[in-house]
């Protein structure tokens, strides 16, 4: 088993720009979450989905920020336009439900908006 | 407005010694705590997690206690060694999701 898989595993992009994160869950898992870690505010969920449909986006920031579950092998967070303070390390979790064993974590996705 | 708060950025104890980390939480309906662990460059690790019916649960050298009167849970690592300098994530659930505190760095000194 490979894990969580996410990539890039770093991105750099302009003031503007679009951007994309991708994440592939481990196979069997029902549940996918996005997070994003600050210095400011830690690790904040931005979004969860359940067989592929979105549950709880409260934490998405503002309309910039879109996230999609096309398959159960594969999910997007996408911020269009960037913003210098969109700079953060992103992580993709993914697990079944039973809370006890928590769920697993990809490497995360550093972005830097210049 | 964090449910899930850890008040100390950074602890450092020395090798041998217990490391004890605190979290509080404001939210009743949590019923699920856990432990995360993250190296650089890393994603968070699942440790260890209780249940809010019980106010104690140990794997080995990692144990985590739970008050649930005041809203407090702690994590102790006996004895501390120098590959648990991390930083350490408190987490709460109350439902599918689960809530992070803002971590706290541990590093264990020689």
């Amino acid at each position: 088993d490979a894990g969580v898989i996410q990539s890039p595993r770093h991105e750099v992009t302009e003031m503007g720009q679009e951007v994309t994160l991708r994440c592939k869950p481990i196979s069997g898992h029902d549940y996918l979450f996005w997070y994003r870690q600050t210095m400011m505010r830690g690790l904040e969920l931005l979004i969860y989905f359940n067989n592929n449909v979105p549950i709880d986006d409260s934490g998405m920031p503002e309309d910039r920020f879109s996230a999609k579950m096309p398959n159960a092998s594969f999910s997007t967070l996408k911020i269009q336009p960037s913003e210098p303070r969109d700079s953060a390390v992103y992580f993709c979790a993914s697990g079944n439900k039973g809370r006890f064993n928590g769920y697993t974590f990809g490497s995360g996705t550093r972005l830097t908006v210049v | 407005d964090q449910q899930v708060k850890q008040n100390s950025p950074s602890l450092s104890v020395q090798e041998g010694r217990i490391s004890i980390l605190n979290c509080d939480y404001t939210n009743s309906m949590f019923d699920y705590f856990l432990w995360y662990k993250k190296y650089p460059a890393e994603g968070p690790t699942f440790l260890i997690s209780i249940s809010s019916i019980k106010d104690k649960n140990e794997d080995g050298r990692f144990t985590v206690f739970l008050n649930k009167s005041a809203k407090h849970l702690s994590l102790h690592i006996v004895p501390s060694q120098p590959g648990d300098s991390a930083v350490y994530f408190c987490a709460a659930s109350g439902d599918d999701k689960i809530i992070f505190g803002k971590g706290t760095r541990l590093h264990i000194l020689p």
